[in-house]
C-alpha cells in the first residue's frame, strides 16, 4: 500500500514568492493534516480536513497561507508571498477515521526562503 | 496553549548503553503518542499509551504514561545504532476539538 505522498521534496525560493506543497493521502483516508516543523522541533498542526471540509484551522496564518482539499483526496498548500521565517518542512498527514487516532505522515517537503 | 517539553533536548551516547527520554507538561492528556522520525523522512508512530501508569514495551523499548496523565517516558535498553533519530512525544486532547500536540523532541545518536 503507497503511502503519503507529497510534493515536491525540496524548494527553494526567494523571498515575496508564491509556492506551493501537493499532498496524496493514503487511499481511503478521510482526514488529512498539514503540519510545519521547525529545524529541530516537533511539528505543529496548520489545518486539519474532514474529507473536503477543514475543521481546524486555527493556527494557519490565514494572511499569507491558504490550502484546499477538492473533493476530499489531494490537497494543495499554498503560501504567498513566502517570508524568510516560513524555511520549514512542511508535512503532510492522514489518518482513517475522524479524530486523531493514527496518523501517517508523507517525507515532507523542505521549504528554503532566500 | 499546551506545551510539552522532552528531555534532554540531545543524548549521544555508546552503542550498548541504556537511556530514558522525558516528556513532560502541565496539561493532562487523554492518550500519549511517540514518535521517532529519521532524516528526510515524516514522523512514524511506535505507541500509543492511553491508561495513567500504562506501560507497554516494544521490544528493546519501554514506554510509561505518568499517573496524572500529564508525563511520560521512554526507555531503550542495550541502544543500536538504528535506534538513532529524533524522537517525539505527542498528547492527545480531545477537550472539545481534538488534536495531537508535538513535544519539542529529543534528538538521539547511537556510536557504534
Amino acid at each position: 500500500e503507497a503511502g503519503v505522498v507529497q510534493s515536491p521534496r525540496y524548494k527553494i525560493i526567494e523571498k515575496k514568492q508564491p509556492v506551493a506543497f501537493w499532498c496524496n493521502p493514503i487511499s481511503g483516508h478521510n482526514t488529512l493534516y498539514w503540519y510545519r516543523q521547525n529545524l529541530g522541533q516537533g511539528p505543529e498542526l496548520l489545518i486539519r480536513y474532514e474529507n473536503e471540509e477543514a475543521v481546524d484551522d486555527s493556527q494557519l496564518p490565514k494572511d499569507r497561507f491558504s490550502a484546499e482539499r477538492l473533493k476530499g483526496v489531494d490537497s494543495t498548500l499554498k503560501i504567498q508571498p513566502a517570508e524568510l521565517g516560513d524555511s520549514a518542512v512542511y508535512l503532510c498527514a492522514s489518518s482513517l477515521l475522524a479524530g486523531v487516532h493514527e496518523q501517517f505522515f508523507g517525507p515532507g517537503t523542505r521549504l528554503t526562503v532566500l | 496553549t499546551q506545551l510539552l517539553e522532552q528531555s534532554p533536548q540531545f543524548l549521544s551516547i555508546q552503542e550498548g548503553e541504556n537511556l530514558t527520554v522525558y516528556c513532560n507538561s502541565s496539561s493532562v492528556f487523554s492518550s500519549l503518542q511517540w514518535y521517532r522520525q529519521e532524516p528526510g523522512e515524516g514522523p512514524v508512530l511506535l505507541v500509543t499509551v492511553v491508561t495513567g501508569g500504562e506501560v507497554k514495551k516494544l521490544k528493546r523499548l519501554t514506554f510509561q504514561f505518568g499517573d496524572a496523565r500529564k508525563d511520560s517516558s521512554l526507555h531503550i535498553t542495550a541502544a543500536q545504532p538504528g535506534d538513532t533519530g529524533l524522537y517525539l512525544c505527542a498528547g492527545i486532547s480531545n477537550f472539545g476539538n481534538e488534536k495531537l500536540t508535538f513535544g519539542t523532541g529529543t534528538r538521539l545518536t547511537i556510536i557504534p
